[in-house]
């Protein structure tokens, strides 16, 4: 089991810029989140997946935010443009569905730094 | 809607002392809980989990927590604190309604003081 991987594990860019982080979650997982963690606003679901479907993407937090899941195994969050308060580490974390007491599983983590 | 909330957002022990981090919640339906730790640069690990059956659930590295129906709390524990339990801890919980949704608290980061 080689784990949730996120890619890349640290992210430096310019206002302005896209960034696109990347994940691949356990494989057998059919739900997949993605979180940003920041000192100020803690731990903050963005948008959650169900069997490569987006079922609640009310967290992100603008326009400028997408998500997608193509496939069972490669999910992407994508911003354009970004600005400087984008900057946060952002969590992708994968579940198996049909058992709700499953624990999360989560990536490592991308560090976004936006200037 | 359910809801975590974590009291103290942070928590200073001695090494050898008690540790005792808070989490109540709110729910309408049996809630699954979770405690989840969090080491610097590095994403969230599960702890223990109470799913249904034993109020009192073990963990990893000596940890425990209780759930407590009455309380509507699941307070995490451990009888003596070591250095390498610095770290922040999230209560979660989740219900076995809608579509799977896990609830996060706001943390509590557990300082140990040698």
């Amino acid at each position: 089991d080689a784990g949730v991987i996120q890619s890349p594990r640290h992210e430096v860019t310019e206002m302005g810029q896209e960034v696109t982080l990347r994940c691949k979650p356990i494989s057998g997982h059919n739900s997949l989140f993605w979180y940003r963690q920041t000192m100020m606003r803690g731990l903050e679901l963005l948008i959650y997946f169900n069997n490569n479907v987006p079922i609640d993407d009310s967290g992100m937090p603008e326009d400028r935010f997408s998500a997608k899941m193509p496939n069972a195994s490669f999910s992407t969050l994508k911003i354009q443009p970004s600005e400087p308060r984008d900057s946060a580490v952002y969590f992708c974390a994968s579940r198996r569905t049909g058992s709700y007491n499953s624990p999360l599983h989560f990536g490592n983590g991308t560090r976004l730094t936006v200037t | 809607a359910q809801s975590v909330t974590q009291l103290g957002s942070h928590v200073s022990v001695s090494e050898g002392a008690l540790v005792l981090l808070r989490c109540n919640y709110s729910s309408s339906v049996p809630p699954y809980l979770f405690w989840y730790v969090q080491y610097p640069n590095q994403g969230l690990q599960l702890l223990l989990k109470y799913t249904t059956g034993a109020t009192l659930v073990k963990g990893i590295n000596g940890f425990e927590a209780e759930f407590k129906k009455s309380e509507t709390s699941f307070h995490l524990t451990k009888p003596s604190a070591h250095m390498s339990d610095a770290a922040e801890y999230f209560c979660a919980v989740s219900f076995s309604g809608g579509y799977q949704k896990v609830t996060f608290g706001t943390g509590t980061k557990l300082q140990v003081i040698p």
